[in-house]
């Protein structure tokens, strides 16, 4: 069984930007969860959506949006980016939202 | 609100050393407990976890036992190799469907 995929691996963007981040989870799993992880803050949670629907919402600014499509692949997008955008984003996905969740192995963005 | 404290670390071993990595956590009902590895250039992966009070998880020599009486979930190895070495977060999911919460991650290093 394929794991959760995250494209892309890597990205850089100039300040001001926006960026989408897409993750297909596992095959079978309804939810996906986006976390931001810094050397600073740690892992931080963003958002969580299952069967389309946002479940649960972290403290970001309105600037990080993301969506939930029909077959459970998840996008993740951040608007007006700035330098302390950059981080490490994962998304982790769960069966049902009384599961374990696996995580992909993130996408690495640099806003420069 | 529901939380998770991690030793802070890195902390650094020598191989054959044994190994705890403390971990406690706040929350209401009867929550999930997970502990979960990432190496370099990775994403997290689930370790072990432990479902109700007095369960032990345990995977490739890693244990943890969820003690209600203490709120603890403490990583545990009895002979830590150089593979080992990575940082180790331990998590909770609180009641149904609610959001995974991660510590702050603790860093191991061992030493050959």
């Amino acid at each position: 069984k394929a794991g959760v995929t995250q494209t892309p691996r890597y990205l850089i963007k100039t300040r001001g930007q926006q960026v989408t981040l897409s993750c297909s989870p596992i095959s079978g799993h309804r939810s996906v969860s986006w976390y931001q992880q810094t050397p600073g803050q740690g892992l931080q949670f963003l958002f969580e959506y299952f069967s389309e629907t946002q479940r649960n919402k972290g403290n970001f600014p309105g600037r990080f949006s993301g969506r939930q499509f029909s077959n459970s692949r998840s996008e993740m997008n951040v608007s007006t980016l700035e330098l302390g955008d950059s981080a490490l984003y994962l998304c982790a996905s769960r069966q049902t939202l009384n599961t374990e969740a696996f995580f992909g192995q993130g996408t690495r963005l640099t806003v420069v | 609100g529901n939380s998770v404290t991690q030793m802070e670390g890195p902390v650094t071993l020598s191989e054959e050393a044994f190994l705890t990595i403390n971990c406690t956590y706040t929350a209401t009902g009867y929550p999930s407990l997970f502990w979960y590895v990432q190496y370099p250039g990775e994403g997290l992966q689930l370790l072990l976890k432990a479902t109700k009070a007095d369960d032990k998880g345990s995977n490739k020599g890693f244990e943890a036992t969820y003690r209600k009486e203490t709120t603890s979930f403490h990583l545990e190895k009895g002979s830590v190799q150089v593979s080992d070495s990575a940082v180790y977060f331990c998590a909770l999911r609180g009641s149904s469907a609610s959001k995974i919460i991660f510590g702050s991650g603790t860093r191991l290093s061992i030493r050959p």
